[in-house]
């Protein structure tokens, strides 16, 4: 079975620059996850879908972040216009359905924001 | 709200040697009990769970036992080998909305 996947693993941008992310997850998940992970510190949930639909997203700084499941599958993440604190791993994890505790994450894309 | 402590790091250890790290929990209801690791280069990866109090939870050698009187679920492994070297993240998951919450993280490096 595939796990989940992720795009780009690497990115590097200047501040004010846009960026994307994309994640893939694992077939038949209908739950998908974004998290940001910021140097030293654990995962910090950004938002989170249920099928096209968002369950969460109090955490997503709205001014600048963005995020869309468009047909319940694929789901893109973008930082418009970026901050150096914004440099950090995005990570993306599914899980099953949301009443299924374990989640499984896809490898991160790393933003380094000059 | 939900949160989770875990032991500073790093740690350093020489192979067999015992590992313990320390995790603990401030939560409403009764929440679920993670261990998380990251080995270099790789995504996050589930090592181990337990889903109410007494559960122990085990894989590939690392054990943890679920207690809610002291609200801890501290990591342990008798005999930790070089691929044991990785970034542990203990995490709890509420009872009502199943949202991850986790610990900063500890890195544990095995040296042989």
């Amino acid at each position: 079975e595939a796990g989940v996947a992720q795009s780009p693993r690497y990115k590097i941008i200047e501040k004010r620059q846009s960026v994307a992310f994309w994640c893939n997850p694992i077939s038949g998940h209908a739950t998908l996850y974004w998290y940001q992970q910021i140097l030293g510190q654990g995962p910090k949930l950004l938002i989170q879908f249920q099928n096209n639909g968002v369950v969460d997203d109090s955490q997503l700084p709205k001014d600048r972040f963005s995020a869309e499941r468009l047909k319940g599958v694929d789901s893109t993440l973008k930082i418009q216009p970026a901050k150096l604190e914004d440099s950090a791993v995005y990570l993306c994890a599914s899980s099953l359905d949301g009443t299924t505790d374990t989640q499984y994450f896809g490898p991160g894309t790393r933003l380094t924001v000059l | 709200g939900n949160s989770v402590t875990q032991m500073e790091g790093p740690v350093t250890l020489s192979e067999e040697a015992f590992l313990t790290i320390n995790c603990t929990y401030t939560a409403t209801g009764y929440p679920s009990l993670f261990w998380y690791v990251q080995y270099p280069g790789e995504g996050l990866q589930l090592l181990l769970k337990a889903t109410k109090a007494d559960d122990k939870g085990s894989n590939k050698g690392f054990e943890a036992t679920y207690r809610k009187e002291t609200t801890s679920f501290h990591l342990e492994k008798g005999s930790v080998q070089v691929s044991d070297s990785a970034v542990y993240f203990c995490a709890l998951s509420g009872s009502n909305d199943y949202k991850l919450s986790f610990g900063a993280g500890t890195t544990v490096t095995v040296r042989a």
